[in-house]
């Protein structure tokens, strides 16, 4: 079964507000964890990654939180826009495994809503 | 531009005639990768490749070949297509590098009638 899994499969933001996606892996050995997001009718495409050594990690509105006690990622959106409405992903890489093998969630629609 | 490129985007067949999507990428990447989407499922890789004449399964190879005579290129084949290979096929590619940026193509929308 899949390692890397969502817990929402659905989340609906008003415009403005913040997004948060969650997601929980179950193999401790990964260790690299990325965050893609597909719009309708394209490829995913990334938006941040990080280490398993690190908890946080910022980008241009987007943060994402590593706890790797409970083995949980969360991809969060600062000030929602309607162009950020897409299927969010998360994929990890196992430590051990083939570079660049990675394995992915089952995704969740985000709308944003104005 | 850099890009990955598929061909074609949308295809309908019948069960049984072979058919080949192709994947090309212009990165001079190593790795490459076909993974297909289904609803409810994510992205589930099917085959991929390290590099030239370098090929491996992924989760879910079965129905499917690929080959890697030239870097640039990964085509997927279906030699007998079924229903259950419909789907959105995507391939992908990447340095080979831990860390590296995986670029992914528009995707093909296969129907298998």
């Amino acid at each position: 079964g899949e390692s890397v899994g969502l817990h929402l499969p659905t989340l609906s933001v008003q415009e403005g507000d913040n997004s948060i996606i969650n997601c929980a892996y179950s193999n401790s050995a990964s260790d690299y964890f990325i965050w893609y997001k597909q719009e309708s009718g394209k490829g995913p495409q990334f938006i941040i990654d990080i280490r398993s050594n690190m908890d946080k990690r910022q980008g241009q509105r987007v943060t994402v939180l590593l706890n790797k006690t409970v083995k949980h990622l969360s991809l969060q959106i600062a000030a929602t826009q309607p162009g950020d409405s897409a299927v969010y992903f998360c994929a990890e890489k196992q430590r051990g495994s083939t570079l660049g093998r990675l394995y992915f969630g089952r995704g969740t629609q985000l709308t944003v809503w104005p | 531009e850099a890009q990955v490129t598929q061909n074609p985007r949308y295809l309908i067949t019948v069960t049984g005639k072979k058919l080949t999507v192709t994947c090309s990428q212009n990165m001079n990447h190593e790795y490459m990768s076909w993974y297909r989407q289904d609803p409810g499922l994510g992205l589930r890789q099917i085959y991929y490749s390290m590099n030239v004449e370098v090929t491996d399964k992924g989760d879910v190879p079965e129905g499917y070949k690929v080959s890697r005579k030239e870097k640039r290129n990964f085509p997927l084949i279906l030699e007998s297509p079924s229903p259950n290979q419909t789907s959105l096929y995507f391939c992908a590619s990447s340095f080979v590098r831990f860390d590296a940026e995986q670029f992914f193509g528009p995707g093909t929308r296969l129907t298998v009638l």
